[in-house]
């Protein structure tokens, strides 16, 4: 069965601080794994995947199959990025997204 | 926006009842699924159709049902009402059969359903 794990429910940060929003994913099959977020009174809307290894607003992932992680990374981050991060990993059949616990992400001024 | 459209945005209910939610997904989307957002369980996957069939079925109980009609709306109906059954329900849509693990999924806003 495949599980993500996001192991902070809430992270606070200050304007400017880095940022890493931890995601451990357990998978028998080759992962595909993403990031979406849902920012305060919007849709959920996807952030990015790891196959397209983009960075997207200043936010980068990478997929690190010896530790099962796909953690999210900004060096910086700004008060606009306080949202709800979701961790989702895809099945092999390409149907079934499954999304982690989610964090909440604050930045404070 | 989106353009996948959801509704009602709330439905207040009692146990017991049985309800049925709605879904329009982007132009053009042929795939329709459906999610289930609750405090404890998080985001839950819980079915997948294409072009009016069933694709892909997950976390979803006896009690609950969807289709996808030929003008490719969706309807959840959840029956015999829990208090358990309260969340917020998703519909999210994309283009093709590939899925979430190839296509970027779209989501609408959200169905709050409460359960009293």
């Amino acid at each position: 069965a495949q599980r993500v794990t996001q192991p902070e429910k809430l992270l606070s940060v200050f304007k400017g601080a880095p940022v890493e929003l931890k995601c451990n994913y357990s998978y028998s099959g080759s992962p595909e794994l993403f990031w979406y977020v849902q920012y305060s009174r919007q849709r959920l809307q996807l952030l990015l995947r790891h196959i397209s290894r983009e960075s997207i607003k200043g936010f980068t992932a990478d997929l690190n199959k010896g530790e099962t992680s796909f953690h999210l990374k900004k060096p910086f981050a700004q008060e606009e990025d306080s949202a709800m991060y979701y961790c989702a990993l895809g099945d092999n059949a390409g149907n079934m997204l499954t999304f982690g616990g989610g964090t909440r992400l604050m930045v404070k001024p | 926006d989106s353009g996948v459209t959801q509704t009602p945005k709330h439905l207040i209910t009692a146990t017991g009842q049985r309800v049925t939610l709605r879904c329009s997904p982007r132009s053009g989307d042929l795939s329709v699924y459906w999610y289930q957002q609750s405090l404890d369980q998080g985001l839950q996957f819980l079915i997948q159709y294409y072009n009016g069939e069933e694709r892909a079925k997950g976390n979803i109980l006896e009690r609950f049902s969807a289709q996808q009609f030929p003008d490719l709306h969706s309807e959840l109906n959840l029956s015999s009402l829990e208090l358990g059954d309260s969340a917020l329900y998703f519909c999210a849509s994309s283009v093709g059969i590939q899925g979430a693990r190839n296509e970027k999924l779209f989501f609408g806003s959200g169905t709050q359903l409460s359960v009293l």
